[in-house]
């Protein structure tokens, strides 16, 4: 499994609340991506990392920030939770870059926002 | 803009029947395609990338650069590729995957 682990794995919280979901990899892989998966709009890039401190915005970066102060670590914060942030969150790492390379996935997390 | 369509939510076929997922893009450079599948409880993962020209599980996909489409499709289907299916374009100038809204395949006995 490419060495990726995402916590927590499930997450209920309430609206206004923030959320930060962590995304671990053991790869050393250069590119860490943040995506949302929603039943009719399959799977939306968030933001993504091209390197230490490198990060850069994807489709449905608002009301999301991403923060990488490690080669191994890639971290998604909710500042203020809303309902419409329901959804399942995917981590995913490439060696180079994702035009050029397979994406490996982690297992997700699902995050319920009441 | 890049776009993937994937114009079925759902295919369902019974085991042995042909299985064609279709998917259309737009872009006006050259694309990477990719097709990534999800199965029950697993990760997400690469089934096959048109570069490579390669069967996986006995799928292909050909890029048809004329229809703008990278159907991905298999002769006899079995119940294991009952899956979500995920077409994903790429260009060498950007760092991104565009993925479309997915097709589940159903394999019934």
């Amino acid at each position: 499994d490419a060495g990726i682990t995402q916590s927590p794995r499930h997450k209920v919280t309430e609206t206004g609340t923030p959320v930060t979901l962590r995304c671990h990899q053991t790869e050393n892989h250069r590119y860490m991506y943040w995506y949302r998966q929603d039943p009719g709009h399959g799977l939306r890039l968030i933001h993504y990392s091209y390197g230490v401190k490198d990060t850069d915005k994807g489709e449905v970066s608002d009301g999301y920030s991403v923060s990488r102060s490690k080669t191994e670590d890639f971290l998604l914060t909710l500042e203020s939770a809303t309902s419409s942030q329901t959804s399942v969150y995917f981590c995913a790492i490439s060696r180079t870059s994702g035009s050029a390379d397979t994406q490996y996935f982690g297992p997700g997390t699902r995050l319920t926002v009441l | 803009a890049q776009r993937v369509t994937q114009p079925e939510k759902l295919l369902s076929v019974f085991k042995g029947a042909p299985v064609e997922l279709k998917c259309n893009y737009s872009y006006s450079g050259s694309p990477e395609l990719f097709w990534y599948v999800q199965y029950s409880r697993q990760r997400l993962q690469l089934l096959l990338r048109h570069i490579s020209r390669e069967s996986i599980k006995g799928f292909t996909a050909d890029l048809n650069k004329g229809e703008t489409s990278f159907h991905l499709k298999k002769p006899f289907a079995q119940e294991e590729d009952s899956a979500m299916y995920y077409c994903a374009l790429s260009s060498y100038n950007t760092d991104k995957l565009i993925f479309g809204t997915g097709t589940r395949l159903q394999v019934f006995p």
